[in-house]
Parts: structure tokens; C-alpha cells; sequence
């Protein structure tokens, strides 16, 4: 079945450093692929999706590109802030399947030191 | 802004006691999850509903029912409790339609310890 790897956590960065979450999929077909974020003590909320091929989601100086040829949908940013710690969820989503319901990776956890 | 509100943010229950989460929006979407979350196994998909009165398990449904007796609220429950339904729960909705529906709202969660 559909499924989603993410890299293992916990990641820590240094404020300014440059971030690299690793996310690869195994799908049938064309999926949409996302980024989830969960600050602490709330829920996930969405931070950026892609719906074809080299596609580009961004937001809050975030990036990832849909790579079809590596099945892949690595999150970036070029400057992290300590703002930024949370937990990342990469998931996708069957365009025309069961409503779409989404798959998520195990969520990997970004600390930012001052 | 998108709410979506659950009844209590921390529970302590017995092993054998009858459970409810509840779980309330205001956006008027038609389709609610719930949703089981624990460390070093991500999110998994307890029960769904895309219509009042409908429910649709989801990949780890047993132990849990549901109720959607109202478009805005979707009740998770534990008929008997057991140690191992310790967990943080999130419930989720979203719009019907292909697009849209890939959009969820998360609530905070429920972090619920069985004793």
C-alpha cells in the first residue's frame, strides 16, 4: 500500500542554520504530497503541498519540491529560527481515492538553539 | 478561523471505563476524523465520517467506535478502556471534495492516560 518515510529525529539546529527533512513515498499513481507542522502543545496545521511533478510548495520561507524520478519531497529553508522547532509530518494523498484521505510519515522533531 | 475543539486537553481514566472524546467544529465541513498519535509511530486513522449518521473505519479501528449524530460534532469512544488506548488523540475535519479534502484542521488533541 501507499505509504510515507520521513528521516528520524530528533534534528537540532543552531538558529541560522540550513534545515534538510528527507521524505520519500511509495505510491500508485499521482498522489499530492504535503508538509504538516506541529508547534507544541498544538494540533497540525498544513505548511505547504504540491499536486503534480516539479511542483514547488512553499511558505514561511519553507520549500519542497515534488520529485517525481526519486519519489521524493524533501522540506528546506535556508535559515531556520528558534520559532521554527516543531514536529514535521510529511503525508500524501490518492487524488480520486477513498476521498482522499491522507497517509503520514512518524513526524520527525526540529529543535532550534538560540 | 478554522476551529476545531476538543472537549478536554488531558484525561485520566480507569482500565475498563467507558471513554468519550468529543470533538466539535464551527467551519460547517462535512467530513471528520479522529486520529491516534504516538511517538515513533506517527498518525494513524482511527474512524472518519463524510456525513452526518455515516462512519467509515479507518486502519486501526478496533477497540473504538464513533457517533456523528451532528454535522459539527464527531465523538470518538472507548467502550472499555485498556492501558494500551493510552495515547494522544487528534481530531480532524475538512471540506468534501477531492481538492479540499486534503486540507485538514487539526484539533489540539487529547492526551488521555489509562490507569
Amino acid at each position: 500500500g501507499d505509504s510515507v518515510t520521513q528521516m528520524e529525529g530528533p534534528v537540532t539546529l543552531s538558529e541560522e542554520a540550513f534545515l534538510t527533512i528527507n521524505c520519500t513515498y511509495t505510491a500508485t499513481g499521482y498522489p499530492s504530497l504535503f508538509w504538516y507542522v506541529q508547534y507544541p502543545g498544538e494540533g497540525l496545521q498544513l505548511l505547504l503541498k504540491a499536486t503534480k511533478a516539479d511542483d514547488k510548495g512553499s511558505n514561511k520561507g519553507f520549500e519542497a519540491t515534488y520529485r517525481k524520478e526519486t519519489t521524493s519531497f524533501h522540506l528546506e529553508k535556508g535559515s531556520v529560527q528558534v520559532s521554527d522547532s516543531a514536529v514535521y509530518f510529511c503525508a500524501l494523498s490518492q487524488r480520486g481515492g477513498s476521498q482522499g484521505n491522507l497517509i503520514f510519515g512518524k513526524g520527525t522533531k526540529l529543535s532550534v538553539k538560540p | 478561523d478554522v476551529k476545531v475543539t476538543q472537549s478536554s486537553r488531558y484525561l485520566v481514566k480507569r482500565t475498563g471505563e467507558k471513554v468519550f472524546l468529543e470533538c466539535v467544529q464551527d467551519m460547517d465541513h462535512e467530513n471528520m476524523f479522529w486520529y491516534r498519535q504516538d511517538p515513533g509511530l506517527g498518525l494513524r486513522l482511527i474512524y472518519f465520517s463524510y456525513d452526518v449518521k455515516m462512519k467509515e473505519k479507518g486502519d486501526i479501528p478496533e477497540g473504538y467506535s464513533v457517533s456523528r449524530e451532528k454535522k459539527e460534532r464527531f465523538s470518538l469512544i472507548l467502550e472499555s478502556a485498556s492501558t494500551n488506548q493510552t495515547s494522544m488523540y487528534l481530531c480532524a475535519s475538512s471540506h468534501r471534495g477531492r481538492a479540499t479534502n486534503e486540507k485538514l484542521f487539526f484539533g489540539s488533541g487529547t492526551q488521555l492516560s489509562v490507569l
